[in-house]
């Protein structure tokens, strides 16, 4: 069964600091990849996606994600945290064929002043 | 702006009535989406629907109805059938040849 994987439930960094949230998928191929932030009470924002190609891929606020094969990972990075960083962080794949995302369960991110 | 709204962004209601959720895109976009979710369960699909007058179960939709009558609508309908109703619910919308799913601002439904 396809499903997707967020090890960290919490996850707390200074301002300033470097951020990497984990992302592990279980699926027989390679899937369609995605992150999405979601600042209390609001809807999803997508950060960025990987389709094919460049296994780095660079999204809007400074984020940027790796895909890697061998791993089944998708880890999303951001070099420098800013405290509007905030939020909670979903990791979903897509399939080919199908137009049903499937979420992780998220990581919530708090920065420290 | 194009977009997706929801509303409204509270609902209360009574146990054993029935609500309808609206969403509305005007993305033209073929596919829309309807999730459930809950603190710690990321998001859960309730129902989806590629073309007007078509629409598909997806992995919670117990409890659940929903109509696509037109390309930009797809009210969601929480009957008094679903068991926990209270819940943050989230309507989506892509392209049909891509696989980015927009979202709205959701809608927060409190039943007592």
């Amino acid at each position: 069964a396809q499903s997707v994987t967020q090890p960290d439930i919490h996850i707390t960094v200074s301002e300033g600091a470097s951020l990497e949230l984990r992302c592990n998928y279980s699926y027989g191929a390679t899937p369609y990849l995605f992150w999405y932030v979601q600042s209390p009470g609001q809807g999803l924002q997508l950060l960025l996606k990987y389709f094919s190609g460049d296994t780095l891929v660079q999204g809007i606020k400074g984020f940027e994600a790796e895909f890697k094969r061998s791993q089944s990972s998708f880890n999303l990075r951001k070099p420098s945290v800013h405290w509007s960083d905030a939020a909670e962080y979903f990791c979903a794949i897509a399939t080919s064929g199908t137009y049903k995302y499937i979420f992780g369960t998220g990581t919530r991110l708090k920065v420290l002043a | 702006d194009g977009g997706i709204t929801q509303s409204p962004k509270y609902l209360f209601r009574k146990e054993g009535q029935n609500v309808t959720l609206s969403c509305e895109q005007n993305l033209n976009h073929d596919a829309m989406y309807w999730y459930r979710q809950d603190p710690g369960q990321g998001l859960r699909l309730i129902y989806y629907s590629q073309i007007v007058n078509d629409f598909q179960k997806g992995d919670i939709a117990e409890g659940y109805s929903v109509s696509r009558e037109k390309k930009e609508s797809f009210p969601l309908t929480v009957t008094s059938a679903q068991k926990n109703p209270t819940a943050f619910y989230l309507c989506a919308s892509s392209r049909t040849e891509t696989y980015e799913q927009y979202f709205g601002p959701g809608t927060r439904l409190t039943v007592t």
